[in-house]
């Protein structure tokens, strides 16, 4: 069955850097895009970035953009988030999340994650 | 501050039918899709409807949605307790390049 399993999470200073995986399985990864989403204690879904099935294109919220590269490997099946100038306020569930080629770039995220909680804190 | 906008919270007994709206833009709802997300105290947030109106295999025919113009809502009827959960839309917007989110509705069944 269609499987995503986040990891890399963890506590980290103001300032550091973390990566995150998403190891995907029961699909073939390469027909779907690929997203990262966000979710901080209490609060709603937040998108970070975004890329195309074989990672040609990506788009970065504005809030994490110059900071956040998102990667995949189609071979190895895995999303990557790199993570750097953590700020506090980046502090969330990171959750991935694929979306079915024949609708791309419309919202809709079929498959999720169960999510990898990253905390920025001094 | 969401770019679509959910009432904070939602309810209704066992049985009764109830609607969350969903209000955007132009750049948004106005012409793209509109997605809804059911999240579960404590899991990720489940695909519910798709394309305005689409059901994915699993999701019971008790919920339906529509979209409108700028806005979009959520039906659920013959409401159960299991139901209890945060919604969320969610659309592609052409101005920010990424799909937006609602603040989510909290939905109580009383």
């Amino acid at each position: 069955q269609v499987q995503l399993v986040e990891s890399g999470g963890g506590l980290v200073k103001p300032g550091g850097s973390l990566r995150l995986s998403c190891a995907a399985s029961g699909f073939s990864f390469s027909d779907y895009y690929m997203i990262w989403i966000r979710q901080a204690p209490g609060k709603g879904l937040e998108w970070v970035s975004y890329i195309s099935s074989y990672g040609t294109t990506m788009y970065d919220a504005d809030s994490v953009r110059g900071r956040f590269t998102v990667s995949r490997d189609n071979a190895e099946n895995s999303l990557y988030l790199q993570m750097d100038s953590l700020r506090v306020e980046d502090t969330a569930v990171y959750y991935c999340a694929r979306e079915p080629m024949y609708d791309f770039w419309s919202g809709h995220f079929d498959s999720w994650g169960r999510g990898t909680l990253v905390t920025v804190s001094s | 501050q969401s770019v679509l906008t959910q009432p904070p919270s939602a309810s209704g007994p066992p049985g009764q039918r109830v609607t969350i709206s969903c209000s955007g833009s132009s750049s948004n709802i106005g012409t793209k899709t509109v997605n809804w997300y059911q999240q579960l105290p404590g899991t990720a947030p489940k695909l519910l409807i798709y394309s305005d109106n689409q059901r994915p295999s699993g999701v019971p025919d008790r919920f339906s949605s529509s979209r409108s113009g700028t806005s979009a809502s959520l039906a659920i009827s013959g409401l159960q307790s299991e139901d209890e959960a945060d919604y969320y839309c969610a659309a592609w917007d052409d101005n920010l390049n990424g799909p937006v989110f609602g603040g989510g509705t909290k939905l109580t069944v009383l």
